[in-house]
């Protein structure tokens, strides 16, 4: 059983396009993460969810929102796709701190 | 802003040599630190997590926190050629649950 689930693997859009990443864990953890690595390979936090509830949202664009039905899943929209989100998206979850993550495998995101 | 600084390598060691892969950080309030492995193409792996000073051993991998010194290393021995990936160095800044990345290290294991 996969632990941390995302989907799609791959996503090849167009830009100006609307589209979303879905994730789902069965860990059982409390909090979900949406991560962004560049090209340089470089984590970025995007979005951090506890409980349904949006605890630290980064700088980041007002065209990317994240949407937790419940627990178990946070999946990220993102309207109006641009050249330079072009990337690999990372979901993760963890029990509270001082515990680390548990990465899903990744989408790996290409506008063009 | 807080930093987590690792040196980008390629760091080259042969097979069943000690890898050292070293990590410096900004915020001295840090308390929790950790270290991930990413194959290409994958998903970083959690790897080693180290709270407190010192040293913690689990199989061929140690991990050494010195918190005066701000910094936090990973050592592999017996290096094998599968240990070959990129280590992503992780702080927790003081008062926050969210970690900082380093930019990871690469590191080639070569028989």
């Amino acid at each position: 059983d996969t632990a941390v689930s995302q989907t799609p693997k791959y996503l090849v859009t167009q830009m100006g396009n609307d589209k979303s990443i879905k994730c789902e864990q069965n860990l059982g953890h409390d909090t979900m993460y949406w991560y962004k690595q560049d090209s340089k390979k470089f984590l970025k936090i995007m979005f951090s969810y506890n409980n349904k509830e949006l605890i630290i949202n980064e700088t980041v664009p007002n065209r990317f929102s994240p949407k937790s039905p419940d627990k178990a899943h946070l999946n990220l929209h993102i309207n109006s796709l641009e050249l330079g989100d072009s990337a690999v998206y990372f979901c993760a979850s963890s029990q509270p701190n001082p515990f680390g993550y548990t990465f899903g495998s990744g989408t790996r995101l290409t506008v063009v | 802003q807080k930093e987590v600084e690792q040196n980008s390598g390629p760091l080259s060691v042969p097979e069943g040599a000690i890898a050292s892969l070293n990590c410096t950080y900004s915020d001295r309030g840090s308390q929790s630190f950790f270290w991930y492995r990413q194959y290409s193409g994958k998903s970083p792996e959690l790897i080693m997590s180290i709270y407190s000073n010192g040293d913690k051993e689990d199989g061929r991998f140690t991990a050494q926190l010195n918190k005066a010194s701000q910094y936090v290393s990973l050592l592999i021995r017996d290096s094998q050629p599968s240990d070959s990936a990129t280590y992503l160095c992780a702080v927790n800044p003081g008062g926050s649950y969210i970690p900082t990345f380093g930019r990871g290290t690469s590191l080639i294991v070569h028989p």
